[in-house]
């Protein structure tokens, strides 16, 4: 089945314990992106990849890191987690961003909750 | 960053009735994807709309890319109780690499 699956479903940390969310597509697709959904203020992008070792900001990059060493991969890096981290996390895929028929598709996602 | 003006923000009917929303931009877009996500849940694709005046059915679902390429319609017809989420839309622009989101609709359906 083609899908999008990002691990843990759930997430409690606490301030400061660097933590690491997956991201896995099975579906071959170039573009991958991240995003947290924050209650009135929709969804906002944090990072997004076009590509194998191609990764660029998104609106709200600040305290995350990512990488892209395998096209399927596309894990989200929190290195010293704050509590204004507290979010529900989307990773997403899409054939080819640049194309005029790409679609986007999202994981499950992740509700992370750093005290 | 840029968001969508999507309205309306929320929305109750009585199971049966029709429902329309719509997500307007400042800027030009070429796709326009309709998106209904349930609480906790990732957002799952209903309709892909790639040209201006395109109007697309999924079942009781039909959205519109607007003639301007400024904005896009949903409607439901006969709405029924599993219809209950937020729907929200996502639009894309040429020579970006980044889709801008709509707040949302949050809709309930009353039996």
């Amino acid at each position: 089945e083609a899908q999008v699956t990002q691990n843990p479903r759930y997430l409690i940390t606490v301030t400061g314990k660097k933590l690491t969310v997956t991201c896995s597509q099975n579906m071959n697709h170039e573009y991958m992106s991240w995003y947290r959904q924050d209650p009135g203020l929709g969804l906002r992008q944090i990072y997004y990849s076009m590509n194998v070792e191609v990764t660029d900001k998104g609106d709200v990059p600040e305290g995350y890191k990512v990488s892209r060493k395998e096209k399927r991969n596309f894990p989200l890096i929190l290195e010293s987690p704050s509590p204004n981290q507290t979010s529900l996390y989307f990773c997403a895929s899409s054939p080819d961003i640049r194309q005029h028929n790409e679609k986007l598709f999202f994981g499950s996602g992740t509700q992370l909750s750093v005290l | 960053g840029q968001q969508l003006n999507q309205s309306p923000q929320s929305m109750f009917i009585q199971e049966g009735e029709d429902v329309s929303m719509n997500c307007t931009s400042s800027s030009i877009f070429n796709t326009w994807l309709w998106y209904k996500q349930d609480p906790g849940e990732g957002p799952v694709l209903l309709i892909a709309l790639y040209k201006a005046g395109e109007l697309t059915s999924n079942g009781r679902l039909t959205a519109q890319f607007g003639i301007t390429r400024k904005d896009s319609f949903l409607n439901i017809s006969a709405s029924i109780p599993s219809d209950v989420g937020i729907y929200f839309c996502a639009g894309h622009g040429s020579g970006t690499y980044k889709y801008i989101f709509g707040t949302g609709t949050r809709l309930k359906v009353l039996a």
